[in-house]
């Protein structure tokens, strides 16, 4: 099946500083990329959409300005969380879809923890 | 209220053992259904998708059913083992807004030896 990557798988830091989490679709090409987040015991709650080339679509609720992310390849989509705070510890997980066809293939994630 | 519910929120069981997970739905129309193994840490896997019109499908030891009229889904899982330790998320994707995934929360399975 198509595989999705994430890196790093975790990463920790400071309160104020940015974070950069990549997205790679390994073996196709991935028209459509998909940016969840998911709290503990919870569901996985979608952030925003992005196509490649085009502006990322958010989800009612979800900064722009705060989740910056960037689609410049068919096979990579890259989310950075600004001036990250402590609330932002989550275990956010992306998503690519090829043009044309419906089925998500999720990375296996990337646990964000800010102190 | 969400669209998707599942139970129980956990379970646990001894290897070897059965056991079935439910989940209702209230999204309508709908484009398929699927059911996912979320290991700790870990991204959604695909187990089995189903579309409106199909009733079961099998993948190994898990064999998910759906009845449409009834807006139910089941995931039954036979013999298990102490990897099928994990969450399962029953994932419903509408019919007009197919990217637009509805997660359930999940049944959180543990196979103790």
């Amino acid at each position: 099946g198509a595989v999705v990557s994430q890196h790093p798988s975790r990463v920790i830091c400071k309160s104020g500083t940015s974070v950069k989490i990549e997205c790679r679709s390994l073996d196709f090409q991935a028209t459509t990329m998909f940016w969840y987040r998911q709290f503990p015991k919870q569901s996985l709650m979608l952030m925003a959409t992005s196509n490649e080339g085009s502006k990322a679509t958010y989800e009612q609720g979800v900064e722009k300005d705060k989740f910056l992310i960037n689609h410049a390849s068919l096979t990579l989509s890259t989310l950075t969380v600004t001036s990250a705070h402590p609330e932002d510890s989550s275990f956010y997980i992306c998503s690519g879809q090829e043009g044309g066809r419906e089925t998500q293939y999720f990375g296996p994630g990337t646990r964000l923890l800010v102190l | 209220k969400n669209q998707v519910e599942q139970s129980p929120q956990s379970l646990i069981i001894l290897e070897g053992k059965n056991c079935t997970l439910q989940c209702n739905y209230t999204v309508s129309p709908f484009s398929n259904l699927r059911w996912y193994k979320q290991d700790t840490g870990r991204g959604p896997v695909s187990l089995t998708i189903m579309t409106f019109s199909e009733n079961t499908k099998s993948n190994g030891r898990y064999t998910a059913t759906l009845d449409a009229d009834t807006k139910q889904s089941s995931l039954h899982i036979t013999a298990s083992q102490l990897s099928d330790s994990a969450s399962y998320i029953c994932v419903v994707s509408p019919l007009y807004n197919t990217d637009k995934l509805i997660f359930g929360t999940g049944t959180r399975l543990q196979v103790f030896p």
